[in-house]
């Protein structure tokens, strides 16, 4: 059973637009909500992470929302640019650490 | 951040070699580490825990003598790929928790594209 559900699972914008990559879970117990991004032939970089106790964090181009009552959570790129385009992935983790990703969304930002 | 250093970044071997990859917390201890496996264009999938000073726990479906991972010390995980054939060819990235501080983090290694031929 898949932890965390994300979409879309590829996704295209224009230069300056606003992708929205959003996420899914079910478990109440999870606390902390990362997000990863990772170009082709390298390791996933975190990029951006959120507790639950805000609604919404902001981190230069890169925002999270998070809905606590909807269990949903999503990465929005303010201004895309083409070094915007990479796999993102988001994760979940409770307190017995264990980590739980999506399936990854690839984003490609056309100039 | 925090940084988790992957060795080789990528390795051409022959059919039945075996290949090490190493992979290092710099700075932080990391009494557990993760090993995965990525297709192109596909997720991270989980293959092993690896938990310094015990063995290591698979996943299901994961050869556990074809994968050998050993965790000698709190900043340093090696899978070795054992006979390795071209089916083993893939990316492989570890990760590493960062327990200190709260909440825990995790960090991913560069990753290591293995070429069997």
């Amino acid at each position: 059973q898949q932890q965390v559900k994300q979409s879309p699972q590829s996704l295209i914008v224009q230069k300056g637009g606003i992708p929205i990559i959003n996420c899914a879970y079910e478990n109440t117990a999870f606390d902390y909500f990362p997000w990863y991004q990772q170009f082709p032939g390298k390791g996933p970089a975190l990029l951006i992470a959120i507790r639950p106790d805000v609604s919404e964090k902001k981190e230069g181009r890169f925002t999270i929302s998070f809905n606590k009552s909807a269990k949903q959570f999503s990465l929005h790129i303010m201004d895309s640019q083409p070094g915007d385009s990479a796999t993102y992935f988001c994760a979940a983790s409770m307190r017995n650490n264990q980590f739980y990703f999506g399936t990854g969304t690839s984003l490609t930002v056309i100039p | 951040g925090a940084v988790v250093s992957q060795h080789p970044s990528w390795v051409i071997c022959k059919s039945g070699t075996s290949v090490k990859i190493e992979c290092r917390s710099l700075d932080f201890q990391a009494t557990t580490m993760f090993w995965y496996r990525q297709f192109p264009k596909q997720s991270l999938m989980l293959m092993a825990t690896s938990n310094e000073g015990s063995k290591a726990t698979y996943e299901q479906g994961v050869e556990k003598d074809k994968f050998l991972i050993n965790h000698a010390s709190l900043t340093l995980s090696t899978l070795t790929v054992t006979s390795a054939h071209p089916e083993d060819s893939s990316f492989y990235i570890c990760s590493a928790r960062d327990r200190t501080g709260a909440p825990v983090k995790l960090f991913f290694g560069s990753g290591t594209q293995l070429s069997v031929l």
